[in-house]
Protein backbone atom coordinates (compact mmCIF):
# COMPACT_ATOMS: atom_id res chain seq x y z
CA UNK A 1 0.00 0.00 0.00
CA UNK A 2 1.39 3.66 -0.66
CA UNK A 3 -1.04 5.55 1.66
CA UNK A 4 -1.59 9.02 0.69
CA UNK A 5 0.39 10.12 -1.97
CA UNK A 6 0.63 14.15 -3.08
CA UNK A 7 1.73 15.15 -6.60
CA UNK A 8 3.84 16.92 -6.89
CA UNK A 9 6.31 17.55 -4.20
CA UNK A 10 7.28 21.29 -4.59
CA UNK A 11 5.83 23.89 -7.30
CA UNK A 12 6.84 27.48 -7.82
CA UNK A 13 4.10 29.42 -9.49
CA UNK A 14 4.17 33.31 -10.69
CA UNK A 15 0.92 34.95 -9.82
CA UNK A 16 -2.19 34.70 -11.58
CA UNK A 17 -1.11 31.05 -12.73
CA UNK A 18 -3.17 27.98 -11.91
CA UNK A 19 -2.32 24.44 -11.14
CA UNK A 20 -3.74 21.92 -9.56
CA UNK A 21 -2.50 19.54 -6.12
CA UNK A 22 -3.70 16.03 -6.74
CA UNK A 23 -4.09 13.51 -3.45
CA UNK A 24 -4.57 9.92 -3.89
CA UNK A 25 -5.56 7.09 -1.68
CA UNK A 26 -5.05 3.34 -2.09
CA UNK A 27 -7.32 2.67 1.73
CA UNK A 28 -10.51 2.65 0.11
CA UNK A 29 -10.99 5.83 2.60
CA UNK A 30 -14.58 8.02 1.85
CA UNK A 31 -13.30 10.92 3.75
CA UNK A 32 -10.44 13.22 2.55
CA UNK A 33 -9.42 16.39 3.39
CA UNK A 34 -7.31 19.27 2.24
CA UNK A 35 -5.36 21.36 4.75
CA UNK A 36 -2.63 24.19 4.43
CA UNK A 37 -0.12 24.61 6.99
CA UNK A 38 1.95 28.06 7.66
CA UNK A 39 4.36 28.96 10.44
CA UNK A 40 2.68 29.60 13.32
CA UNK A 41 -0.91 28.69 12.05
CA UNK A 42 -1.19 25.43 12.36
CA UNK A 43 -2.86 23.17 10.00
CA UNK A 44 -6.21 25.10 8.88
CA UNK A 45 -8.60 22.81 6.38
CA UNK A 46 -9.34 24.39 2.77
CA UNK A 47 -12.17 22.23 2.06
CA UNK A 48 -13.08 18.13 2.53
CA UNK A 49 -15.18 15.35 1.02
CA UNK A 50 -17.24 12.70 2.94
CA UNK A 51 -17.73 10.99 -0.06
CA UNK A 52 -17.23 10.81 -3.99
CA UNK A 53 -18.78 13.20 -5.81
CA UNK A 54 -19.42 15.70 -2.84
CA UNK A 55 -17.27 18.19 -1.26
CA UNK A 56 -17.70 21.34 1.37
CA UNK A 57 -15.85 24.03 2.71
CA UNK A 58 -13.57 24.47 5.51
CA UNK A 59 -12.03 27.32 7.43
CA UNK A 60 -10.30 29.11 4.72
CA UNK A 61 -11.69 28.04 1.41
CA UNK A 62 -11.54 31.03 -0.44
CA UNK A 63 -8.78 31.19 -3.91
CA UNK A 64 -9.37 27.34 -3.72
CA UNK A 65 -11.57 24.61 -5.79
CA UNK A 66 -12.08 21.09 -5.36
CA UNK A 67 -13.40 17.98 -6.79
CA UNK A 68 -13.62 14.53 -5.81
CA UNK A 69 -15.00 12.69 -9.62
CA UNK A 70 -13.32 9.16 -8.47
CA UNK A 71 -13.20 7.58 -4.42
CA UNK A 72 -9.82 7.48 -4.44
CA UNK A 73 -8.59 11.38 -5.63
CA UNK A 74 -8.89 14.59 -4.30
CA UNK A 75 -7.96 17.33 -6.34
CA UNK A 76 -7.26 20.89 -5.16
CA UNK A 77 -6.80 23.78 -7.66
CA UNK A 78 -5.79 26.89 -7.68
CA UNK A 79 -7.26 28.88 -10.81
CA UNK A 80 -5.03 32.72 -10.13
CA UNK A 81 -2.60 31.72 -7.46
CA UNK A 82 -1.55 34.56 -4.94
CA UNK A 83 1.60 35.38 -3.16
CA UNK A 84 -0.84 34.77 0.33
CA UNK A 85 -1.09 30.79 -0.69
CA UNK A 86 2.43 30.11 -0.21
CA UNK A 87 2.20 27.34 1.91
CA UNK A 88 2.91 23.60 2.47
CA UNK A 89 -0.54 21.50 1.66
CA UNK A 90 -0.75 18.50 3.51
CA UNK A 91 -3.65 15.80 1.73
CA UNK A 92 -5.83 13.33 4.28
CA UNK A 93 -7.80 10.34 4.65
CA UNK A 94 -9.57 8.30 7.09
CA UNK A 95 -12.49 5.68 7.12
CA UNK A 96 -16.10 6.46 7.67
CA UNK A 97 -16.11 3.66 9.99
CA UNK A 98 -16.43 5.11 13.40
CA UNK A 99 -14.05 1.95 15.15
CA UNK A 100 -11.50 3.45 12.74
CA UNK A 101 -9.93 6.91 14.03
CA UNK A 102 -6.73 7.31 12.70
CA UNK A 103 -6.56 10.46 9.57
CA UNK A 104 -3.05 9.55 7.45
CA UNK A 105 -1.71 12.32 5.96
CA UNK A 106 0.42 12.66 2.76
CA UNK A 107 3.96 13.73 2.54
CA UNK A 108 3.06 17.49 1.77
CA UNK A 109 3.41 19.61 -1.49
CA UNK A 110 5.08 22.70 -0.80
CA UNK A 111 3.72 25.75 -2.97
CA UNK A 112 5.62 28.80 -3.81
CA UNK A 113 3.99 31.60 -5.12
CA UNK A 114 6.09 34.46 -6.76
CA UNK B 1 -12.36 30.57 14.78
CA UNK B 2 -12.93 27.01 15.85
CA UNK B 3 -10.89 27.96 19.83
CA UNK B 4 -8.91 25.23 20.06
CA UNK B 5 -5.85 26.34 22.40
CA UNK B 6 -2.75 25.08 23.54
CA UNK B 7 0.62 26.24 24.51
CA UNK B 8 2.82 27.47 21.41
CA UNK B 9 6.23 26.11 22.56
CA UNK B 10 7.44 24.09 26.06
CA UNK B 11 10.74 23.05 27.14
CA UNK B 12 11.48 19.83 29.17
CA UNK B 13 14.91 17.25 29.93
CA UNK B 14 15.36 14.10 28.56
CA UNK B 15 14.32 11.33 30.67
CA UNK B 16 11.66 13.97 32.74
CA UNK B 17 7.26 13.91 32.08
CA UNK B 18 5.88 16.63 30.49
CA UNK B 19 1.94 17.17 30.03
CA UNK B 20 0.88 19.33 27.06
CA UNK B 21 -2.40 20.85 27.39
CA UNK B 22 -5.37 21.41 24.93
CA UNK B 23 -8.71 23.47 25.32
CA UNK B 24 -11.85 23.76 23.53
CA UNK B 25 -15.40 24.81 22.42
CA UNK B 26 -17.62 21.86 23.01
CA UNK B 27 -20.57 22.17 20.80
CA UNK B 28 -20.71 19.42 18.17
CA UNK B 29 -17.96 17.56 19.40
CA UNK B 30 -17.46 14.33 18.58
CA UNK B 31 -13.77 13.10 19.56
CA UNK B 32 -10.21 14.55 20.42
CA UNK B 33 -7.11 13.71 18.27
CA UNK B 34 -3.32 14.35 19.04
CA UNK B 35 -0.72 14.29 16.13
CA UNK B 36 2.93 14.31 16.43
CA UNK B 37 4.69 16.24 13.44
CA UNK B 38 8.79 16.28 13.22
CA UNK B 39 9.86 19.47 10.87
CA UNK B 40 9.79 19.27 7.63
CA UNK B 41 7.07 15.79 8.25
CA UNK B 42 3.90 15.05 8.04
CA UNK B 43 1.75 14.27 11.24
CA UNK B 44 1.45 11.25 12.42
CA UNK B 45 -1.45 9.99 14.49
CA UNK B 46 -0.50 9.15 18.27
CA UNK B 47 -4.01 9.15 20.02
CA UNK B 48 -8.06 9.80 19.56
CA UNK B 49 -10.10 9.95 22.55
CA UNK B 50 -14.22 10.01 22.57
CA UNK B 51 -14.99 9.04 26.28
CA UNK B 52 -14.03 10.81 29.28
CA UNK B 53 -10.61 9.39 30.95
CA UNK B 54 -7.21 7.96 30.02
CA UNK B 55 -5.79 6.77 27.54
CA UNK B 56 -2.31 5.09 27.81
CA UNK B 57 0.30 3.51 24.93
CA UNK B 58 3.45 3.21 26.20
CA UNK B 59 5.62 6.22 27.05
CA UNK B 60 2.25 8.56 25.57
CA UNK B 61 -1.12 8.57 27.48
CA UNK B 62 -3.62 10.98 26.59
CA UNK B 63 -6.65 12.49 28.88
CA UNK B 64 -10.29 13.91 27.84
CA UNK B 65 -12.60 15.72 29.82
CA UNK B 66 -15.90 16.15 27.56
CA UNK B 67 -17.54 18.66 30.37
CA UNK B 68 -14.39 20.62 30.54
CA UNK B 69 -13.67 20.89 27.11
CA UNK B 70 -9.98 19.60 27.88
CA UNK B 71 -7.45 17.06 26.97
CA UNK B 72 -3.73 16.67 27.74
CA UNK B 73 -1.17 14.44 26.03
CA UNK B 74 1.59 13.38 28.51
CA UNK B 75 4.86 12.61 27.31
CA UNK B 76 6.63 10.01 29.77
CA UNK B 77 10.79 9.39 29.86
CA UNK B 78 11.42 12.06 27.10
CA UNK B 79 13.82 11.22 24.63
CA UNK B 80 15.78 13.72 22.25
CA UNK B 81 13.57 12.23 19.24
CA UNK B 82 10.27 13.56 20.70
CA UNK B 83 11.38 16.67 19.92
CA UNK B 84 8.31 17.92 17.84
CA UNK B 85 5.37 19.78 17.36
CA UNK B 86 2.51 18.11 19.07
CA UNK B 87 -1.07 19.19 16.99
CA UNK B 88 -4.33 18.87 19.42
CA UNK B 89 -7.67 18.01 16.86
CA UNK B 90 -11.25 18.12 17.66
CA UNK B 91 -13.55 16.24 15.11
CA UNK B 92 -16.43 18.09 14.63
CA UNK B 93 -19.60 16.29 12.30
CA UNK B 94 -17.32 15.33 9.52
CA UNK B 95 -14.57 18.14 10.01
CA UNK B 96 -11.18 17.39 11.70
CA UNK B 97 -10.04 20.90 13.04
CA UNK B 98 -6.61 21.61 14.45
CA UNK B 99 -5.00 23.74 16.82
CA UNK B 100 -1.88 25.85 16.64
CA UNK B 101 0.06 22.96 17.67
CA UNK B 102 2.68 22.94 20.82
CA UNK B 103 6.42 22.54 19.87
CA UNK B 104 8.21 20.80 22.68
CA UNK B 105 12.29 21.40 23.20
CA UNK B 106 13.92 18.32 24.46
CA UNK B 107 17.03 19.58 26.38
CA UNK B 108 20.09 16.80 27.50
Amino acid sequence: NAGVTQTPKFRVLKTGQSMTLLCAQDMNHEYMYWYRQDPGMGLRLIHYSVGEGTTAKGEVPDGYNVSRLKKQNFLLGLESAAPSQTSVYFCASRSRDRGLHEQYFGPGTRLTVT
Amino acid sequence: GQNIDQPTEMTATEGAIVQINCTYQTSGFNGLFWYQQHAGEAPTFLSYNVLDGLEEKGRFSSFLSRSKGYSYLLLKELQMKDSASYLCAVSRDDKIIFGKGTRLHILP
